[in-house]
């Protein structure tokens, strides 16, 4: 257990489904980013939040929908996604944006079919 | 902007073997410099980072890193492996300026005996 909780650990999904990933941490940290992990291919930086506020959205398709109710919660909420968005997501946070000491969950395993 | 590159994706090494694992970085600014380590099935854990001061960066589980401006480099080393240091592990750079830690594609360590 890092401190950083990602439910579900596996997901299955059909295209046209709607879902939510979690991510929660107890930490005290202030900031928490979404990465995308596929197979040859490095971490994809979705988006960034930070006190709350999203301050990175890297080009990622409107069907990627984050939510940051608070500092210690973070959603991506997922719709009409696509094959090619199976992946590995992974939620990290850290104790602000220059700190580079990111602790990651285990994240969640996505497959759309 | 700033980018990794991992010079080998794959690195097979005997037991009680050194190793290293090379990363080289780009940037036009100062940087802070991370290594981790992900082992099957779970996230990300910190292996070590250089924020400042001494080039020579000691991390957990034996590895340490040295930085070297002049070459950009930061190459990951251990004396001597063992067979669960098996896993892939990636380098990753942010810019001072507090911008998100950006990944290299990952080098797969595989130890044998």
């Amino acid at each position: 257990e890092t401190g950083v909780t990602q439910t579900p650990r596996h997901l299955v999904m059909g295209m046209t489904n709607k879902k939510s990933l979690k991510c929660e941490q107890h930490l005290g940290h202030n900031a928490m980013y979404w990465y995308k992990q596929s197979a040859k291919k490095p971490l994809e930086l979705m988006f960034v939040y930070s006190l709350e506020e999203r301050v990175e959205n890297n080009s990622v398709p409107s069907r990627f929908s984050p939510e940051c109710p608070n500092s210690s919660h973070l959603f991506l909420h997922l719709h009409t996604l696509q094959p090619e968005d199976s992946a590995l997501y992974l939620c990290a946070s850290s104790q602000d944006r220059r700190s580079g000491g990111y602790t990651f969950g285990s994240g969640t395993r996505l497959t759309v079919v | 902007a700033q980018s990794v590159t991992q010079l080998d994706s794959q690195v097979p090494v005997f037991e009680e073997a050194p190793v290293e694992l090379r990363c080289n970085y780009s940037s036009s600014v100062s940087v802070y410099l991370f290594w981790y380590v992900q082992y099957p099935n779970q996230g990300l854990q910190l292996l070590l980072k250089y924020l400042s001061g001494s080039t020579l960066v000691k991390g957990i589980n034996g590895f340490e890193a040295e930085f070297n401006k002049s070459q950009t480099s930061f190459h990951l080393r251990k004396p001597s492996v063992h067979i669960s240091d098996t896993a892939e592990y990636f380098c990753a750079v942010c810019n001072q300026a507090g911008t998100a830690l950006i990944f290299g594609k990952g080098t797969t360590l595989s130890v044998s005996s």
